[in-house]
């Protein structure tokens, strides 16, 4: 079946302007979350949906970023006023279920190169 | 919440075993270990996950501790494709997110 898909998978902008990374999870996953990955930080946890509930945003390194999921499926991360220190491969992941268990078997999409000028 | 200690990287030749050791010495007594490789230019891909007892599926094996403080990943016969970073994923009480460390870059020579 279909995997996560993500989009666009490169991303160049300027400094200063917004951009929107989308996902599309797989088919029936309530879980959906966001990573980046850079150079000097590794691979980092930006912000878990699951279902109805509040998201977890403990992640977000600032105020600049946020993320919505409509109707439980697509999700988008917006960056406002981009840095140079933005520029990572920002990567979605989905779970088919999000509450506590021993499984956290996580599906990667092949993730947003961004690099901002 | 647990932590783990992988070494940064490893080498081994085509179709020789691999063993990947992780050390998590904190880990609690309900806590699962995963473990997720990245090949390069791709997302995380899951590869296996365990509590007490050894585990086995398609892609690999895993061998637990009795102690539990350590376990070690296997790749009973290692072809070019399982290059890769390999990541031993330490729970997180109360969170579903995965925290990755440096992981262990396998090199897998012709």
């Amino acid at each position: 079946g279909a995997g996560v898909s993500q989009s666009p998978s490169n991303k160049v902008t300027e400094k200063g302007k917004d951009v929107e990374l989308r996902c599309d999870p797989i088919s029936g996953h309530t879980a959906l979350y966001w990573y980046r990955q850079s150079l000097g930080q590794g691979l980092e946890f930006l912000i878990y949906f699951q279902g109805n509930s509040a998201p977890d945003k403990s992640g977000l390194p600032s105020d600049r970023f946020s993320a919505e999921r409509t109707g439980g499926s697509v999700s988008t991360l917006t960056i406002q006023r981009t840095q140079q220190e933005d520029s990572a491969v920002y990567l979605c992941a989905s779970r088919e279920g999000g509450g506590p268990g021993a499984k956290n078997i996580q599906y990667f999409g092949a993730g947003t190169r961004l690099s901002v000028l | 919440d647990a932590k783990t200690t992988q070494p940064n990287s490893m080498e081994s030749n085509e179709e020789e075993p691999v063993h990947l050791p992780c050390n998590h010495s904190t880990i609690s007594g309900t806590d699962y270990i995963h473990w997720y490789r990245q090949l390069p230019s791709q997302g995380p891909e899951y590869v296996i996950h365990g509590l007490t007892s050894n585990v086995n599926n398609r892609m690999a094996s895993l061998a637990i501790a009795e102690d539990r403080k350590s376990s070690t990943l296997i790749l009973h016969r290692a072809t070019l494709r399982d290059a890769a970073v390999y990541y031993c994923i330490p729970p997180v009480q109360g969170a579903q997110k995965l925290v990755f460390g440096q992981g262990t870059r396998l090199t897998i020579n012709p």
